[in-house]
């Protein structure tokens, strides 16, 4: 059964601190991993990986795909209370239209 | 602006009663999704469809139903088959089929009382 797992599930941190974020996944025909933030209701999309290696950057934000040990990490440095959010992860499948295969979510607290 | 539209924000709804969920897009998007998401869970997909007039069960169908009348709309009905509809609903949709770039309406929340 394909899946996609997230850890840590929830996480304390304080201004200024970096986190790392965690996915794993066990996918058939995998095509691509993405990242999305979700504050309140509707997630945002943050990164599309497809290629190993390759980080991407967007700010403070960072993220990068290991195709042969099945993970992705999301980097965080020096961290916001506007980072307060659900981090979620997702995989897409080759032929599969755009059917997504979601993660439990990271839910990340920033205090100040 | 173009965007996707759902609506009520919050539905309440007694058991055995049937409720429908309105999702809107004006982007012109051909593809449309409808996920559940529940606490420590994450988002599971309902139905999708990729084209008017069809679409497609996904994992978590039961108890569901969907129709795709017209281009920018699909609306989703919790029937009181669903045992546990509790849970907040979120609509999508993508460009074409096979591309990802979703783009989330702002949600419905449900609770049956």
């Amino acid at each position: 059964e394909d899946k996609v797992v997230q850890s840590p599930l929830s996480l304390v941190v304080h201004e200024g601190d970096t986190v790392t974020l965690n996915c794993s996944y066990e996918v058939t025909n995998f095509r691509s991993l993405l990242w999305y933030k979700q504050e309140k209701k509707a997630p945002t999309f943050l990164f599309m990986l497809t290629s190993s290696g390759i980080e991407k950057k967007s700010g403070r934000l960072s993220s990068i795909l290991d195709k042969k040990e099945l993970f992705s990490i999301l980097n965080i440095t020096a961290t916001q209370t506007g980072d307060s959010a659900i981090y979620l992860c997702a995989v897409a499948r080759g032929n599969q239209g755009g059917k997504l295969i979601f993660g439990q979510g990271t839910e990340l607290s920033v205090k100040p | 602006d173009g965007g996707i539209t759902q609506s009520p924000k919050y539905l309440f709804r007694k058991e055995g009663q049937n409720v429908t969920l309105s999702c809107e897009q004006n982007l012109n998007h051909d593809a449309m999704y409808w996920y559940r998401q529940d606490p420590g869970q994450g988002l599971r997909l309902i139905y999708y469809s990729q084209i008017v007039n069809d679409f497609q069960k996904g994992d978590i169908a039961e108890g569901y139903s969907v129709s795709r009348e017209k281009k920018e709309s699909f609306p989703l009905t919790v029937t009181s088959a669903q045992k546990n509809p509790t849970a907040f609903y979120l609509c999508a949709s993508t460009l074409t089929v096979g591309s990802y770039g979703y783009t989330f309406g702002s949600g419905t929340r449900l609770t049956v009382v």
